[in-house]
């Protein structure tokens, strides 16, 4: 399978710890994205690399969360201290990002789910 | 903000059926995606829109990025039941090569009674 991985796809928390995602994005893919999905909603933009560098943080991004992606390749998304809040589905997605290719579409995992006790 | 309006919320059809559903922005973009969600699963890209005016069909899907860039819609004919699913439309920008972020609708749930 060449999609998007992400890991783990479920995880159960007590809150006020920490917990940490990873993404694999489609190889290649220079661009990736962490997005957050609640229950009847649409996915909302939390920040986005292009290779190794975070490009952009969307203000639903607090200071509890941050993401890297150290070489480039896969991210991980860590949440400290969490809050009933953050019970979410965490979507990443990845997209080529050449300028040759021009602007093409992302290509979603199947998300991590995360609850909050 | 960038918001997305996207309707209807619902939909129940037979199978067989045509279904329409679209998007409206406040804003312009420059892409238009349609994705399909299955529970417990990612979205799934159906069609990607890059011209005002452009009009793409996947299979029994159609979508068309409307000429203000304000606005798309889709369709689906003669629905079948695999289609059951929540649709988003989702708008995008890009310049200068920053941000190239998705903004997404609420979706709209079909369900297809067979």
């Amino acid at each position: 399978d060449t999609g998007v991985s992400q890991n783990p796809r479920h995880k159960i928390t007590k809150r006020g710890q920490n917990v940490t995602f990873r993404c694999d994005p489609i190889s290649e893919h220079n661009r990736l994205y962490w997005y957050r999905q609640t229950l009847g909603q649409g996915p909302e933009f939390l920040t986005y690399f292009q290779n190794e560098a975070q490009l952009e943080k969307s203000r639903l991004l607090s200071d509890r969360f941050s993401a890297e992606r150290p070489k480039g390749s896969f991210s991980t998304l860590e949440i400290q201290r969490t809050e009933q809040g953050d019970s979410a589905m965490y979507l990443c997605a990845s997209s080529p990002g050449t300028v040759a290719l021009g602007n093409q579409p992302q290509h979603f995992g199947d998300g991590t789910r995360l609850s909050i006790l | 903000g960038q918001q997305l309006n996207q309707s209807p919320q619902s939909m129940f059809i037979q199978e067989g059926e045509d279904v329409s559903m679209n998007c409206t922005s406040s804003s312009i973009f420059n892409t238009w995606l349609w994705y399909k969600q299955d529970p417990g699963e990612g979205p799934v890209l159906l069609i990607a829109l890059y011209k005002a005016g452009e009009l793409t069909s996947n299979g029994r899907l159609t979508a068309q990025f409307g000429i203000t860039r304000k606005d798309s819609f889709l369709n689906i004919s003669a629905s079948i039941p695999s289609d059951v699913g929540i649709y988003f439309c989702a708008g995008q920008t890009h310049s200068g090569g920053s941000n190239y972020k998705l903004t997404f609708g609420k979706g709209t749930l079909l369900t297809v009674n067979p």
